[in-house]
């Protein structure tokens, strides 16, 4: 069964670096997603792309954050200078272009980021 | 106004009975409403979602029950098993142009006990 995967599966990093959050989406969908869930509380939408572009994002989506699909399969999330309130399981989704009654995004396992 | 609101935050059963989750949306533009399942690691899957143009879905062991008017909706589980243990989210999302983003509820931790 495709899936989506992530890596790595926890990232460690100081306060102020930069971080590459990457993601291999499953291969004929055409929609991407990162979300992200601090520890205990609920999952949050951060940004959707779609056919090479950003198509919306949310307001923690701030400069700091980029998105990139580099090449036919991986999706990248880049955290320019972390902060520590950055810290949070990010989840990376995706989903099929046609939203028939059938829709679904499909999560990966996640990457957990720990700022310190 | 985006928010989607989930109640209860944590819930304990006893193998054979019935869960209950309920969910409260404010957003009248939502129409598609999937509940998601996360076990302790991993990534939310798709359990099972409904369109508002029915009243109720059953997949298996589970149901959602859907009423517009009121701008609920609830995921039951029937014979709860201890399998079932993980936490549940309801989401929601809209079928606007470009907006396909899930909003989801806080979780409901269920915990089938033998």
């Amino acid at each position: 069964e495709p899936e989506v995967t992530q890596t790595p599966s926890h990232q460690v990093t100081q306060m102020g670096q930069e971080v590459i959050l990457r993601c291999v989406p499953i291969s004929n969908h055409l929609y991407f997603y990162w979300y992200r869930q601090i520890l205990g509380q609920k999952v949050e939408f951060l940004v959707s792309f779609y056919n090479n572009e950003i198509s919306e994002k949310s307001e923690i989506f701030d400069d700091q954050f980029s998105v990139e699909r580099p090449d036919g399969s991986n999706f990248t999330l880049k955290i320019r200078s972390t902060k520590l309130e950055d810290s949070a399981m990010y989840f990376c989704a995706s989903e099929q272009k046609d939203r028939g009654p059938t829709d679904e995004q499909f999560f990966g396992p996640g990457t957990r980021l720990t700022v310190l | 106004q985006q928010q989607v609101k989930q109640s209860p935050q944590s819930l304990i059963v006893q193998k054979g009975g019935i869960s209950i989750i309920n969910c409260a949306y404010e957003n009248t533009a939502f129409d598609y409403f999937p509940w998601y399942q996360q076990f302790p690691g991993k990534g939310p899957a798709l359990l099972i979602a409904i369109r508002p143009d029915v009243s109720e879905k059953k997949e298996g062991r589970f149901t959602i029950s859907f009423n517009k008017s009121a701008k609920q909706f609830s995921l039951h589980i029937m014979d709860s098993q201890p399998g079932d243990s993980a936490t549940y989210f309801c989401a929601a999302s809209t079928s606007g142009a470009g907006s396909y983003q899930l909003t989801f509820g806080k979780g409901t931790k269920l915990s089938v006990i033998p």
